[in-house]
């Protein structure tokens, strides 16, 4: 079955630490993954998804497929990158994405 | 349009009525989701329409949630006799083109409240 899992419901971390969400997923393919994030009264939107290999706002994220993770990383966290995030699978032709049930990333000054 | 429109933002409905969800998506996308979020959790797939073509409804919960797209644009996700478990956020996406490259982009959802 196509599973993803966030493991931590709330991360707390202070401005200027390192932060990591995890991600684990379950898929017998190729599986696509992403990162969407949600800040508070905006809506959904892409962060960055594997595929892209890219650092969007000092986020990175690494598909390891020995370990079918794709944790969401940060070397120093900033106030504003407080928001719900959530990991994503596509596994399937048609673009459906299977979420993760998210973090929330709490920076603190 | 700038983005996915959805509406009305809010819809409070007594159990038992019926209601309707509408869904813009950016002009010329091809691909639609629907997605349903409720409270802590994230969101989970109800359907999917490749232009008109409603090819996955796999993710609907019961015979009483209808989608369609009749002219490929606008959407309507339809609730018939609501129950309280249907409250949640309703989220629609839109992506340019079918299949895996297209990014997928959100609504701001309606937040059905069912009383």
């Amino acid at each position: 079955a196509q599973r993803v899992t966030q493991p931590e419901k709330l991360l707390s971390v202070f401005k200027g630490a390192p932060v990591e969400l995890k991600c684990n997923y379950s898929y017998s393919g190729s599986p696509e993954l992403f990162w969407y994030v949600q800040y508070s009264r905006q809506r959904l939107q892409l962060l960055l998804r594997h595929i892209s290999r890219e650092s969007i706002k000092g986020f990175t994220a690494d598909l390891n497929k020995g370990e079918t993770s794709f944790h969401l990383k940060k070397p120093f966290a900033q106030e504003e990158d407080s928001a719900m995030y959530y990991c994503a699978l596509r596994g399937g032709s048609q673009g459906n994405l299977i979420f993760g049930k998210g973090t929330k990333l709490s920076v603190k000054p | 349009g700038a983005g996915v429109s959805q509406s009305p933002r809010y819809k409070v409905a007594k159990r038992g009525q019926d209601v309707a969800l509408r869904c813009d998506p950016i002009s010329g996308h091809v691909s639609l989701f629907w997605y349903q979020q409720a409270l802590g959790q994230g969101p989970e797939f109800l359907t999917y329409f490749q232009n008109e073509a409603q090819l996955d409804k796999s993710g609907l919960p019961s015979d009483r949630f209808f989608a369609e797209r009749p002219e490929g644009s606008v959407s309507t996700l339809k609730i018939q006799r609501t129950q309280q478990e249907d409250s949640a956020v309703y989220l629609c996406a839109s992506s340019l083109s079918a299949g895996d490259n297209s990014p997928l982009h959100f609504g701001n959802g309606t937040r059905l409240t069912v009383t």
